[in-house]
C-alpha cells in the first residue's frame, strides 16, 4: 500500500496554543482529507482538499493541499480541551481507496 | 438520524472460532467499506462494495476473511478461523457513491482473539 507519513506522532500542548501537523506521501494524491478520531468512535471528516495549493478552513481548523500533491498540513488555532483526539490524514489517488496516515495524538492541557 | 451501525461493539473470542461482524450503512448510501485499525498498521481498507457488489477486496489479508453484502442495508465481515493477530478494531463506513463522496464511519467493533 501507499505510505503516508504523519508527524508529529503525538503532541502535548497548553490550552490556547496553536497546533500544526503534517502528512507526506511517496505518491501523488488527488484528494487530501483530515479526520479526527475520539476514543471508542470512528474517524470523523474535518476538512477535504481537492486541488493542489488549496487552503481550506473549518472554524479554527485550516488545512492545505501541498503544491507537489505529496503533502498536506493541518493547523488548529487557539486549542481547547475538546480538541483532544487522534488526527489522521488520508489521501486518495484517483481510485476509491483511501490511504490513511499513522495519526497524530493530540493532548490539550487545560 | 442514525449513523452507521456496527455490532457487536466488542467481541472476545478464542483462537480458531468463527467471528462475524455486522454493519448497517446509513440509509440511502450505496457504497460500503470495511477497514481494520491496529497500532502497528494504522487504518487499512479491507474491502468495499458499491450497490451491494464487491468492487475491490485486495485489502483482505487472507482467505480466512470474507465479506458479504446481501442487501443495501446489511453487510457482514467474517473471520474463520480467527487468530490472535486478527485482534483489532474493525470499522464499517458508508457513502453515497464513490470517489470524493464523504465516507461516514461507524463506531467500530473491537475484536480480541485470545
Amino acid at each position: 500500500g501507499q505510505q503516508l507519513n504523519q508527524s508529529p506522532q503525538s503532541m502535548f500542548i497548553q490550552e490556547g496554543e496553536d497546533v500544526s501537523m503534517n502528512c507526506t506521501s511517496s505518491s501523488i494524491f488527488n484528494t487530501w482529507l483530515w479526520y479526527k478520531q475520539e476514543p471508542g468512535e470512528g474517524p470523523v471528516l474535518l476538512i477535504a482538499l481537492y486541488k493542489a495549493g488549496e487552503l481550506t478552513s473549518n472554524g479554527r481548523l485550516t488545512a492545505q493541499f501541498g503544491i507537489t500533491r505529496k503533502d498536506s498540513f493541518l493547523n488548529i488555532s487557539a486549542s481547547i480541551p475538546s480538541d483532544v483526539g487522534i488526527y489522521f490524514c488520508a489521501g486518495r489517488s484517483g481510485a476509491n481507496n483511501l490511504f490513511f496516515g499513522t495519526g497524530t495524538r493530540l493532548t490539550v492541557i487545560p | 438520524d442514525a449513523g452507521v451501525i456496527q455490532s457487536p461493539r466488542h467481541e472476545v473470542t478464542e483462537m480458531g472460532q468463527e467471528v462475524t461482524l455486522r454493519c448497517k450503512p446509513i440509509s440511502g448510501h450505496n457504497s460500503l467499506f470495511w477497514y481494520r485499525q491496529t497500532m502497528m498498521r494504522g487504518l487499512e481498507l479491507l474491502i468495499y462494495f458499491n450497490n451491494n457488489v464487491p468492487i475491490d477486496d485486495s485489502g483482505m489479508p487472507e482467505d480466512r476473511f470474507s465479506a458479504k453484502m446481501p442487501n443495501a442495508s446489511f453487510s457482514t465481515l467474517k473471520i474463520q478461523p480467527s487468530e490472535p493477530r486478527d485482534s483489532a478494531v474493525y470499522f464499517c463506513a458508508s457513502s453515497f457513491g464513490l470517489g470524493d463522496n464523504e465516507q461516514f464511519f461507524g463506531p467500530g467493533t473491537r475484536l480480541t482473539v485470545l
